[in-house]
Order: structure tokens, then sequence, then C-alpha cells
């Protein structure tokens, strides 16, 4: 139990759909992120939040769409996903936004179909 | 931030100390030593980071040599949940953009 959960932990979606993945941290933290995580490949950095404030885009698809009410929770909206865009989604915190110790949650493994 | 390298894989028998390398040669004076681990299907788990001094706590040990290009994790006591795949990462303290390479895949035997 590292203190971030998400939400759901597995999701089969169509290209048409539209879903949101939910990230809640109980840590107290300042900072959450979104990876992405594909078969065999790095973790990829998505988005960061610091504060509440979007501080990175790594040049994400507009099909990704973030949002963070406030500093314990942060969606990822989906709407016409790929089926590349299949990939375990994991979503982190850290106490404040140049941190690199991070607390990671499980993920949501992500089919596109 | 520099570049890291490890092994691919490592075996190690549950109880024994897992020892896992890690070159860095190209580190620079204000980067730190991160590792990581993840154990399938999980999420990356934050396990210890240093900078010139050894550092140890509750889950595992880290050696730095005293010219920063190579470190190694020590796991003291393996047990068969060590199973992983442990990341090596290297950057500046104020940079939190952590580059994930290939890892180490440790496997603890029975």
């Amino acid at each position: 139990e590292t203190g971030v959960t998400q939400t759901p932990r597995h999701l089969v979606m169509g290209m048409t759909n539209k879903k949101s993945l939910k990230c809640e941290q109980h840590l107290g933290h300042n900072a959450m992120y979104w990876y992405k995580q594909s078969a065999k490949k790095p973790l990829e950095l998505m988005f960061v939040y610091n504060f509440k404030e979007q501080t990175e885009n790594n040049s994400v698809p507009s099909r990704f769409s973030p949002e963070c009410p406030n500093s314990s929770h942060l969606f990822l909206h989906l709407h016409t996903l790929q089926p590349e865009d299949s990939a375990l989604y994991l979503c982190a915190s850290s106490l404040s936004g140049g941190a690199a110790e991070q607390y990671f949650g499980p993920g949501t493994r992500l089919t596109v179909t | 931030d520099a570049k890291t390298t490890q092994p691919p894989s490592m075996d190690c028998a549950e109880g024994r100390a897992a020892n896992l390398p890690c070159n860095h040669s190209t580190i620079s004076g204000n980067e730190y030593v991160y590792w990581y681990r993840q154990i399938h299907s999980q999420g990356p788990q934050y396990i210890i980071h240093g900078l010139k001094n050894n550092e140890t706590n509750e889950m595992a040990s880290l050696i730095i040599t005293e010219d920063r290009k190579s470190s190694t994790l020590i796991l003291p006591h393996a047990t068969l949940r060590d199973t992983a795949v442990y990341y090596c990462i290297v950057l500046r303290d104020s940079n939190y953009q952590l580059i994930w390479g290939a890892g180490t895949k440790l496997i603890i035997k029975p």
C-alpha cells in the first residue's frame, strides 16, 4: 500500500467511448503525475501537476485530457482512443513538483478494442 | 542527466544478499542515484537514493563508489517477493523527469 490509489484497475473500451481514470493520493503531496507503460517499453511521463497547475505535457495527444481539481486527486479523461493506446497507466505523487522520490499507484490496465 | 548501465538479469538464492550493480560513469557532481523496482503488473516502488555517502533504509542499502561512477543496491536477505525489475536512475535532485531504462530483472530462487 503506497498511499496512492487508482480506479478502475482494469478498463476495456471501444475507440468511440469516453472514459476517465481516477487517481487519489493520501500522502499530503503537492505534485501528481501520469505515466504510460506500453508492453516491453520503458515508462513514459505524460503529465505533471504541481499545486493543481499543469507544469508538464510531454507532447501527449489531445485524446488524453488530464484534470487536477485539487492536490489529492488527478483524472485522465480518455476519448476516441486508438488500439496503440492500450497500456498500463500509472499515477504517481511526490512531495513537491521537483522531486524524483515519487510514489506510484497500482495502475489501470487499459485495453482499447 | 547521466546514463546508466545495468545487467539485464540476475539470479539470487532466497535468504542471500542480492547485489545489483549500476554503472554511471558520466555522473555529475550534483546528480543523485535513485533506485526503484517494479514487481510484475504493479506500479514502480521507490527504494532508496543517495549522492555520495552510503545510505541504508528498511528496504535496502546503497553503496556508491568514491569516484561515484558506479553503485550497488544491496537487498540483505532476499525473499521471493523481491523478484522484480530494478531500475537505477541518475538525475539532479530538482529534476522530476525520471528516465526509465530496461533495468535489471532480479529473480529470487527458492
